[in-house]
């Protein structure tokens, strides 16, 4: 079964500050997405990525799924207490499925002022 | 706006009844539609794929006659905990997917067994 590894489990931040998160799986993604949760509660759609090399952007928040397609970055551009809450990136584990999907475990971040 | 509703948002029941958590695809139709779940401080887990107008499709481990799903229809899919146990307590999740489009996901129920 496919593994997939998300760091670190947590951070703290100053507001303002950047911040990295890695996803990496065992093997090829097919996709990935990333999505924002507060904890029980729904989440928040961030980015979808498909192809290997590609990167997208919306507002200060980038991802990135690289080119051999078995990592993808999520990186927040001056921080601020509206980013907190815990990260998740899922991997498309059927290439015939896009809505089946493994998650990583998760990055909780917390920004201070 | 959001494009997957999800109902109730949270649910208390006793032990050994049985609780119907709906998701609606709004504005679309979604032949397909998926269900996670979550305890605490874990990831979503993927549980059952409901696929509308035939039998759900369970992940391994997932107890099909415990986790009744049914997708009546292009726009709602249900799922039923039937006799709900406290271990059963988590927070459910449902999705759903325009072709080739992004996974929207509903708000969550909340489920407590007591």
């Amino acid at each position: 079964s496919q593994e997939l590894e998300q760091s670190p489990q947590s951070l703290i931040v100053q507001e303002g500050k950047n911040l990295t998160i890695n996803c990496t799986s065992s093997k090829t993604l097919y996709g990935l997405y990333w999505y924002k949760q507060k904890y029980g509660e729904g989440l928040i759609f961030l980015m979808m990525l498909q192809k290997g090399g590609e990167e997208k952007s919306h507002e200060k928040i980038t991802a990135k799924l690289d080119e051999k397609k078995q990592q993808s970055s999520l990186h927040i551009t001056a921080s601020q207490p509206s980013h907190a809450g815990i990260y998740l990136c899922g991997a498309v584990i059927s290439i015939n499925s896009w809505g089946k999907l493994q998650f990583g475990a998760g990055t909780q971040v917390v920004v201070t002022p | 706006g959001a494009v997957v509703s999800q109902h109730p948002s949270r649910v208390i029941c006793k032990s050994g009844t049985s609780v119907k958590i709906e998701c609606r695809s709004l504005d679309f139709q979604a032949t397909t539609m998926f269900w996670y779940r979550q305890f605490p401080k874990q990831s979503l887990m993927l549980m059952a794929t409901s696929n509308e107008g035939s039998k759900a499709t369970y992940e391994q481990g997932v107890e099909k006659d415990k986790f009744l799903i049914n997708h009546a229809s292009l726009t709602l899919s249900t799922l039923t905990v039937t006799s709900a146990h406290p271990e059963d307590s988590s927070f459910y999740i449902c999705s759903a997917t325009r072709i080739n489009e992004k996974l929207f996901f509903g708000s969550g129920t909340q489920l407590s067994v007591l």
